[in-house]
């Protein structure tokens, strides 16, 4: 069975650092793009970027490049979504998706990891 | 930046029919944009519906259809039921491996 499985609920201040993961099981992780989608509370979804964990090639939105940093361990079937500086607009639930391998769309989804950042 | 343009609110008659369409601020949705239709109730996951314009994902009811009508891609609900009441999201490829997803469209069974 495929799952892809996020870390926790984390509370932070403004100018924390943070990292949050998404575990991937059931399938072979190396071939297949991990993306990150932000959900701002009571908003839509929003396309962060994309990572090949075979070879970490990753593609960013416009939107969030040089604000947050994604990557993989393929080693233990885990992406990764970190912050250097975490400001309050931060505050979102964020999901971490599986690309099917033969489209441009999500097969599989993570529970949503909730980040809150309040001084 | 291209904007995804989605209805903000819809409503429909139980057993009635929708159609949520899904735009480009500047130019035309084709098929070459892989339009996705996502389903989300609130505190859920994202639900996979519709992929590579009309493709339904595995279990999806087929009163759920996608398709381009005009310049946009669109979602037909057929004979609504009480619990398609939820937010429907279209994502558009925009190539070099980059989505952008739509505002969304909070669609009201009543």
């Amino acid at each position: 069975e495929v799952q892809l499985v996020q870390s926790g609920a984390e509370v932070k201040k403004p100018g924390e650092s943070l990292k949050i993961s998404c575990k991937g099981s059931g399938y072979n992780f190396t071939f297949y793009w991990i993306a990150w989608v932000r959900q701002m509370p009571g908003k839509g979804l929003e396309w962060m970027g994309i990572i090949y964990p075979g070879d970490s090639d990753t593609r960013y939105s416009p939107s969030f490049q040089g604000q947050v940093t994604i990557s993989a361990d393929k080693s233990i079937t885990t992406a990764y979504l970190q912050w250097s500086s975490l400001k309050a607009s931060d505050t979102a639930m964020y999901y971490c998706a599986r690309r099917h391998s033969d489209g441009y769309y999500f097969d599989y989804w993570g529970q949503g990891t909730l980040v809150t950042v309040s001084s | 930046q291209t904007v995804v343009t989605q209805e903000p609110s819809f409503s429909v008659s139980p057993g009635g029919t929708v159609t949520l369409t899904c735009g480009l601020s500047s130019g035309s949705v084709s098929t070459s944009y892989y339009p996705t239709w996502y389903q989300q109730t609130p505190g859920q996951a994202p639900r996979t519906l519709i992929y590579s314009t009309n493709t339904r994902s595995s279990g999806v009811p087929d009163r759920f259809s996608g398709s381009i009508l005009g310049n946009k891609a669109a979602l037909t609900i057929t004979g609504a039921q009480a619990d398609d009441e939820s937010y429907y999201y279209c994502v558009l490829y925009m190539g070099s491996g980059f989505q952008v997803f739509g505002g969304g469209t909070k669609l009201t069974v009543l």
